[in-house]
């Protein structure tokens, strides 16, 4: 079975641009979840989507939005880019079907550098 | 708030030998899920073990296993006979609630582990 998928791989933007990073799930997974990782900040949850719908939400600012498609792939999109969104962006899917267990499977990330 | 605590920035170990990673949390839930998944410098994190708050038994994965202590609220990391590849950053992490609603991880700040021959 192919594991996340996650494109680009490696972006460079300058700031006030936009970018959009796409995640493609396990086949069978309908949860998407994208997290942001800084030397700064750590891993932070930025949200997830399940069934195209936005379930949860970190404590991002609106520039931070995504979507999901039906077949279950998900876009994230960043408007007005300033230099602190340098990060990875790691995308992460998961059944949420088995309650207790339900584990979040990672993808290889995007690395977004902003100057 | 959740939080999860990764005291030990950095830790070295020879091949084959066996090494801890420490982790607590805190939570005021009591149904949550804990979770430690490996980085390499590539990037990409990948899971190793799982262990719920009403698990009895401590979970193992192969070389993985994770020594839980509700009461103390830790969940160690144990890696035996550790190999070379098992160099790379380990990310334990937290999710709370025991239904799918909530699939937000919260993560500690990492270990890096290197492994010399």
């Amino acid at each position: 079975k192919a594991g996340v998928t996650q494109t680009p791989r490696y972006l460079i933007k300058t700031r006030g641009q936009q970018v959009t990073l796409s995640c493609s799930p396990i086949s069978g997974h309908r949860s998407v979840s994208w997290y942001q990782q800084t030397p700064g900040q750590g891993l932070q949850f930025l949200f997830e989507y399940f069934s195209e719908t936005q379930r949860n939400k970190g404590n991002f600012p609106g520039r931070f939005s995504g979507r999901q498609f039906s077949n279950s792939r998900s876009e994230m999109n960043v408007s007005t880019l300033e230099l602190g969104d340098s990060a990875l962006y790691l995308c992460a899917s998961s059944s949420r079907v088995a309650a207790s267990t339900d584990t979040q499977y990672f993808g290889p990330g995007t690395r977004l550098t902003v100057l | 708030a959740q939080k999860i605590t990764q005291t030990q920035p950095g830790m070295f170990v020879q091949e084959k030998e066996a090494v801890t990673l420490d982790c607590t949390y805190d939570t005021s839930d009591q149904s949550y899920g804990l979770f430690w998944y490996k980085q390499p410098s590539s990037g990409e994190m990948i899971f190793l073990i799982y262990q719920g708050s009403y698990d009895e038994q401590n979970a193992t994965e192969g070389r993985y296993s994770l020594n839980f202590q509700k009461a103390r609220k830790s969940a160690n990391l144990v890696i035996s006979a550790s190999q070379l590849g098992d160099s790379a950053m380990y990310f334990c992490a937290m999710r709370e609630g025991r239904n799918t609603g909530f699939q937000k991880l919260v993560f500690g700040t990492g270990t890096r582990l290197l492994v010399s021959p």
